[in-house]
């Protein structure tokens, strides 16, 4: 089965301009994650969509970020306007059943912004 | 709030050498918790899960214990190789806030040498 799909993989953009971060779930996995790591840091969760239903979006760090999952297919992470401290990584994972602990988590290789 | 510590930062041993790189977490009430591997630029690679009801899982030259009560996890390398080089990391789905969240700990960077 085909893998996360994350893209695009890297991402330079200037302060102030907007991002759009896609993902392709593993078909059939209706849980969809994003994380990110930002430099030096761990990775940290963002966000959960179960379907198109936005499950928990504590992570989130401030409403210049905005996700979608129109459908319940793939999402998008949208940065708007883009802050230095933005930079790092964005990882996107889908699991196929959320609770039930037998099953973890498959990540995608990530997309590396970098705010200059 | 979970948090996840990763012992050694980094560690460089010779090819060969079997190794223990370990993994603490502060809240024992967990679903399971599952080692990463990351190879520099690239994603996460599932290595192994070990539910909460489980104490050890084992895949090839690898071996995962769990121990939540103490709020340990081992993941075990035998006989090294530099493929094995990359950053290893331990993360943690726990029950409270919702159940759906993984907390990652910062990894332990290896570096098997010839």
């Amino acid at each position: 089965e085909a893998g996360v799909t994350q893209f695009p993989s890297h991402s330079v953009i200037e302060k102030g301009q907007t991002v759009t971060l896609r993902c392709d779930p593993i078909s059939g996995h209706d849980n969809l994650y994003w994380y990110r790591r930002v430099m030096g840091k761990e990775i940290k969760f963002l966000l959960h969509f179960v379907k198109e239903s936005k499950q928990d979006e504590s992570g989130m760090p401030n409403n210049r970020f905005l996700a979608e999952r129109t459908g319940g297919t793939y999402s998008t992470l949208k940065v708007q306007p883009a802050e230095l401290e933005d930079s790092g990584v964005y990882f996107c994972a889908s699991s196929q059943d959320w609770g039930n602990p037998g099953y973890g988590y498959t990540f995608g290789s990530g997309t590396r912004l970098t705010v200059v | 709030k979970q948090e996840v510590t990763q012992i050694p930062a980094a560690l460089s041993v010779p090819e060969g050498e079997n190794l223990v790189l370990n993994c603490s977490f502060t809240d024992s009430a967990i679903y399971n918790l599952q080692w990463f591997r990351q190879d520099p630029g690239k994603g996460l690679t599932s290595l192994l899960l070990i539910q909460s009801s489980q104490r050890e899982q084992t895949s090839g030259r690898l071996n995962a214990s769990l121990d939540k009560s103490s709020g340990r996890s081992t993941l075990y390398i035998a006989a090294s190789q530099p493929g094995d080089s990359a950053t290893y990391l331990c993360a943690v789905r726990g029950l409270t806030g919702g159940g759906n969240k993984l907390t990652f700990g910062t990894g332990t960077q290896l570096k098997v040498e010839l």
